[in-house]
């Protein structure tokens, strides 16, 4: 079975551009959740979608925002680009295996601020 | 807020040694996952401890959690060059999981 597709894998944009990201789980996967991955703050939760509804976000400011469509792919948007943007974005879905929610990632998709 | 600190950050050994990484939350976990990263991929999905004092065994890795479920940790017994990669403890709190900022296991042979 497909695990988790993220598109693009790689890009690079200029500062105050936006950027919109795409994740498709696992097929059956309800659950899509969006982290940062940054050499000096390891993984850092976004936000979780279930259903189409955002059910956590975490403390990142309003220029990062995602939805999920009604086939559970889910996009997140980053708008006006600062460099400190430039980081690995993992989507993983998740499902509930014998007790445990658990988490399959995506490759990722490489984002490089100039 | 929730905050789950690992360490060491960085961790070198020889092929053949104990490796041990270490984790701890501000507040008790629901419980707590291991993922692994190989250097250029993915985190992979390790292992769950639910309850509080819960050793578990997958081979050469042991993984605890501890009674106040507030600490975890991983030790891997003589390591091998296929253990290199970060590790990374996750504490869930309901639907969110908190990460670890991980730890990088180098093993020299």
């Amino acid at each position: 079975k497909a695990g988790v597709t993220q598109t693009p894998r790689y890009l690079i944009k200029t500062r105050g551009q936006q950027v919109t990201l795409s994740c498709s789980p696992i097929s059956g996967h309800r659950s899509v959740s969006w982290y940062q991955q940054t050499p000096g703050q390891g993984l850092q939760f976004l936000f979780e979608y279930f259903s189409e509804t955002q059910r956590n976000k975490g403390n990142f400011p309003g220029r990062f925002s995602g939805r999920q469509f009604s086939n559970s792919r889910s996009e997140m948007n980053v708008s006006t680009l600062e460099l400190g943007d430039s980081a690995l974005y993992l989507c993983a879905s998740s499902l509930v295996v014998g007790g445990a929610n658990v988490l399959t990632f995506g490759a990722g998709s490489r984002l490089t601020v100039l | 807020g929730q905050q789950v600190m690992q360490i060491p950050q960085y961790q070198h050994v020889q092929e053949g040694e104990d490796f041990t990484t270490y984790c701890n939350s501000s507040t008790t976990l629901s419980n707590i996952q291991w993922y692994k990263q190989r250097p250029g991929g993915h985190p992979v999905f390790l292992i769950q401890l639910v309850k509080s004092g819960e050793v578990k065994k997958q081979k050469r890795l042991t993984f605890q959690f501890g009674e106040a479920k507030k600490n975890s940790s991983l030790h891997i017994t003589a390591t091998q060059t296929t253990d290199v990669g970060t590790y990374f403890c996750a504490g869930n709190t309901g639907n969110q999981f908190y990460f670890g900022t991980g730890t990088s296991l180098t093993v020299i042979p």
